[in-house]
C-alpha cells in the first residue's frame, strides 16, 4: 500500500541556519506533492506543490526538490526564524486524477533565537 | 472570504450520544474533505464530496459515521452513538478542483467524548 514517511524526531535548529525536512513514499508514483504548514491549535496551510517534472520549486525562502528516482521530497527554509517554528506535513495525492491527499505523520521544526 | 468555517469549535459529550460537526466551504469551491487528526494516527481522510456528491468514503471509520452535503455551502459530519476513541480534531478542508490544487483548512473541531 502507499506509504508516506516523514521524520517522526522533532528538527531543532539555531536561528539563521536552513532546516531541511524529508518526505519519503514508496510503493507508488505521485504526479506531485504538496507542503503543508500546521501551528499547534490550528488547521494545516497550503505552502507550496510541486509536479514531478518539476526538479525544484521556490518561494521566498522556501525550497522544495522532488527526486523521483530516490522516492523523495525534500523541504528547505533558508535563514530560519523563530516564527517558523510549526509541524510541517508533505501530502501527496492518492492518485492522479483525484483530490485525495496522504498526509505524512509531520515533522515538527523548532527555531531556536 | 472568512475562509472554512467550522462549528462547535469544542464539544464535550458523553458516551453514546449524538455528535453533529458543521462545516462552511469557501463560496466557489466544489471540493469538500472530512479530516480526522489525532496523535496515534495523524491526519487521515475520512470522506470527500465533489459537487456535493460522495466521492470517497472509505476513510469512514464504521457506521457509526455518517457525512452528508445537501449544498454548495454546507456540510455535516455526524457521529452516532459517539464513543471515547472518536475523541479527535475534526477538520473541514475545501478545495476549487478534485485534483491538483491546495486545500484550505477550518479551524477544526475539537470532539471529547467522555
Amino acid at each position: 500500500s502507499q506509504k508516506i514517511e516523514q521524520n517522526s524526531e522533532a528538527l531543532n535548529i539555531q536561528e539563521g541556519k536552513t532546516a531541511t525536512l524529508t518526505c519519503n513514499y514508496t510503493n507508488y508514483s505521485p504526479a506531485y506533492l504538496q507542503w503543508y504548514r500546521q501551528d499547534p491549535g490550528r488547521g494545516p496551510v497550503f505552502l507550496l506543490l510541486i509536479r514531478e517534472n518539476e526538479k525544484e520549486k521556490r518561494k521566498e525562502r522556501l525550497k522544495v526538490t522532488f527526486d523521483t528516482t530516490l522516492k523523495q521530497s525534500l523541504f528547505h527554509i533558508t535563514a530560519s526564524q523563530p516564527a517558523d517554528s510549526a509541524t510541517y506535513l508533505c501530502a501527496p495525492p492518492v492518485s492522479s486524477n483525484t483530490g485525495k491527499l496522504i498526509f505524512g505523520q509531520g515533522t515538527t521544526l523548532q527555531v531556536k533565537p | 472570504d472568512a475562509g472554512v468555517i467550522q462549528s462547535p469549535r469544542h464539544e464535550v459529550t458523553e458516551m453514546g450520544q449524538e455528535v453533529t460537526l458543521r462545516c462552511k466551504p469557501i463560496s466557489g469551491h466544489n471540493s469538500l474533505f472530512w479530516y480526522r487528526q489525532t496523535m496515534m494516527r495523524g491526519l487521515e481522510l475520512l470522506i470527500y464530496f465533489n459537487n456535493n456528491v460522495p466521492i470517497d468514503d472509505s476513510g469512514m471509520p464504521e457506521d457509526r459515521f455518517s457525512a452528508k452535503m445537501p449544498n454548495a455551502s454546507f456540510s455535516t459530519l455526524k457521529i452516532q452513538p459517539s464513543e471515547p476513541r472518536d475523541s479527535a480534531v475534526y477538520f473541514c478542508a475545501s478545495s476549487s478542483q478534485g485534483g491538483g490544487n491546495e486545500q484550505f483548512f477550518g479551524p477544526g473541531t475539537r470532539l471529547t467524548v467522555l
